[in-house]
């Protein structure tokens, strides 16, 4: 195991609710990058958190936001859910931004279906 | 782009038999290339990455990686496969703070 923790583990909605998913990074690392995968894709990239800060977004509509802590935990927020957000969300932990041999550590994953 | 590709769905093969699974990247730059395995409403398990040096990376539970600049390629292997062995598997190259990952391929090994 990671070190890495999300919840909840699964997640059923309707369309146009919203959702808060959560993450816990593993110890000592101060980088939470959020990915989408949708079934029978790879995942993919919605934003990393540095510090608090957004460090970059992938092909995202801004209804699709997150936090970092100062525990360096993180939330990833989705409002406007729509039936195509249905997917397992991901939350991969790392040591730090630039640096990019470094290693992202995942968690594992909430699913969230949005009916 | 940074981007990865993983040309096979899915590699059978026999427990015992070497596996081997295929990808192929593209980028600008040095190449930062991963291996992650995922079983079954489990998240990405990390087995090895390539930054430099060495063609041959070892990883985890007995999977090694050949790195090849001419052709390339970056595919996954191990001697002798195990049932255990039978999960999604997937390729991903660094680009910027990201990871780009291929779509995945399915391993089923046969006893």
């Amino acid at each position: 195991e990671t070190g890495v923790t999300q919840s909840p583990t699964h997640l059923i909605k309707t369309r146009g609710q919203q959702v808060t998913l959560r993450c816990s990074s593993q110890s000592g690392h101060n980088t939470v990058s959020w990915y989408q995968q949708a079934l029978g894709q790879g995942p993919q990239f919605i934003f990393q958190y540095y510090r608090e800060e957004e460090n970059g977004r992938g092909n995202f509509p801004p209804r699709f936001s997150g936090l970092q802590f100062p525990n360096y935990s993180s939330e990833l927020n989705v409002n406007a859910l729509e039936l195509d957000d249905s997917a397992l969300y991901l939350c991969a932990s790392s040591l730090g931004v630039g640096d990019v041999t470094d290693t992202q550590y995942f968690g594992p994953g909430t699913r969230l279906t949005v009916l | 782009a940074q981007s990865v590709a993983q040309p096979e769905d899915q590699v059978n093969v026999a427990e015992g038999n070497p596996l081997t699974v295929k990808c192929t990247y593209s980028v600008s730059g040095n190449p930062y290339l991963f291996w992650y395995v995922q079983y079954p409403n489990r998240g990405l398990q990390f087995l090895l990455k390539y930054i430099t040096g060495d063609n041959l990376v070892k990883g985890s539970y007995g999977f090694e990686a050949e790195f090849n600049k001419s052709q390339t390629s970056f595919h996954l292997k191990k001697p002798s496969a195990l049932v255990s062995d039978s999960a999604l598997y997937f390729c991903a190259v660094r680009a910027s703070n990201r990871l780009a990952f291929g779509k995945g391929n399915q391993v089923v090994v046969i006893p």
